[in-house]
């Protein structure tokens, strides 16, 4: 059983559309974090959070602790967009990694 | 502020050789932690060193090892080779394990 499941595994959308991905975990977390890989490999971190809501220009994290899922929200979506996002949650001794979600925005 | 840099970029080995990769963080960062990405497993957790102590550790064998200089440099190796250490590795810094990860290019190594 994985840790971490994220869902949709890809996700195709048109430029200026909303989207949602879902991160779901199964262990006791200090905190969560959401990740963006490009093509060529190189990972950016966008959030990291323990509770509640951020916001970083159109992009949003909610993280519910009681019931243990997180979504990333990205609002009018560009095709800059695309990439994978990783969901990974960090148990105070241990990371664990969703298996990515393949998001491409088309024009 | 400098990004992570780890070095090389790119490696190529044959099977029972042993591979040295090398991190270097944000200036300031002492937490230096380690993953492997392989298209197969996805990202997974190698292990977290904290001012030259490892304080946590993944499931990977012990061929498998690291070890963090004063200077909060990292360096991890990996001994006796298998064709299944092909994979993409990368290092993060951050100012305590639970902070925000600051990531570096990666190494990608191929063992033929």
């Amino acid at each position: 059983k994985n840790e971490v499941e994220q869902s949709p595994q890809n996700l195709t959308a048109q430029e200026g559309e909303f989207i949602t991905i879902n991160c779901s975990y199964s262990v006791g977390i200090s905190a969560l974090h959401w990740l963006q890989q490009h093509p060529g490999g190189g990972i950016v971190s966008l959030f990291m959070l323990s509770s509640g809501k951020k916001k970083h220009g159109r992009l949003i994290a909610t993280i519910n602790i009681q019931e243990k899922h997180s979504s990333l929200h990205i609002t009018a979506s560009h095709p800059r967009d695309s990439a994978v996002y990783i969901c990974a949650v960090h148990t105070g001794n241990q990371f664990y990694f969703g298996t990515g979600t393949s998001l491409t925005v088309i024009p | 502020k400098a990004g992570v840099t780890q070095t090389p970029r790119y490696l190529i080995k044959t099977r029972g050789q042993q591979v040295t990769l090398s991190c270097s963080p944000i200036s300031g960062h002492r937490s230096v932690s380690w993953y492997q990405q392989t298209p197969g497993q996805g990202l997974q957790f190698l292990f977290e060193y904290f001012s030259e102590t490892q304080r946590n550790k993944g499931n990977f064998p012990g061929r498998f090892s690291g070890r963090q200089f004063s200077n909060s440099r990292s360096e991890m190796n990996v001994s006796t080779l298998e064709l299944g250490d092909s994979a993409l590795y990368l290092c993060a810094s951050s100012l305590m394990d639970t902070y925000e990860q600051y990531f570096g290019p990666g190494t990608r190594l191929t063992v033929t």
